[in-house]
């Protein structure tokens, strides 16, 4: 059975350009998370989404938003990117929506801002 | 709010050592634990889980039991090897107004298992 698939893997940008970042799902799984992983911030929640609607949000400007696909595919978007977006960024899957579900994660994309 | 308070690393053992590593929560609900490995250029690896007060989750030689009285769940293993060198993250998955999925994860710490 697949894992979860992101890609790209890396990526280097410039600060002021946007950027989409792209999730595909364990198959069968419908809920898709984002997380922005830093060494000063840890690990922190973007957003969820579960058929095709965003369930949860975190403390993230608007620059950061997503969406989700009918085929739960999921795609991050960020604008106006800055130095301190640089991160690893990864996604989870889980079944549903429900805090008893392990999510299920990809390896990541990491994004570089020069 | 909720969060998750994990000892701080690195932790430093030699090959066969027991290993614990503490971990404390602060939840609002009745949140489900997690214990999740990251090795270095990778995304998260599931360990193990417990989605109710007394449950032990157990996988690959790691256990880790939900206590609620004292909001801990530490994660242990009884002879570590090289191959167990990783970053550990403790989380918690809380139930949520409205539903949904959303971990908060603790700050991770680093082991290195040495010969």
């Amino acid at each position: 059975k697949a894992g979860v698939t992101q890609t790209p893997r890396y990526l280097i940008k410039t600060r002021g350009q946007q950027v989409t970042l792209s999730c595909s799902p364990i198959s069968g799984h419908r809920s898709v998370s984002w997380y922005q992983q830093t060494p000063g911030q840890g690990l922190q929640f973007l957003f969820e989404y579960f058929s095709e609607t965003q369930r949860n949000k975190g403390n993230f400007p608007g620059r950061f938003s997503g969406r989700q696909f009918s085929n739960s595919r999921s795609e991050m978007n960020v604008s106006t990117l800055e130095l301190g977006d640089s991160a690893l960024y990864l996604c989870a899957s889980s079944r549903d929506s429900n805090s008893n579900q392990p999510q299920h994660f990809g390896d990541g994309t990491r994004l570089s801002i020069l | 709010g909720n969060s998750v308070t994990q000892m701080e690393g690195p932790v430093t053992l030699s090959e066969e050592a027991f290993l614990t590593i503490n971990c404390t929560y602060t939840a609002t609900g009745y949140p489900s634990l997690f214990w999740y490995v990251q090795y270095p250029g990778e995304g998260l690896q599931l360990l193990l889980k417990a989605t109710k007060a007394d449950d032990k989750g157990s996988n690959k030689g790691f256990e880790a039991t939900y206590r609620k009285e004292t909001t801990s769940f530490h994660l242990e293993k009884g002879s570590v090897q090289v191959s167990d060198s990783a970053v550990y993250f403790c989380a918690l998955s809380d139930t949520l107004t409205g539903g949904g999925n959303k971990l908060t994860f603790g700050t991770g710490t680093q082991l290195k298992v040495e010969l």
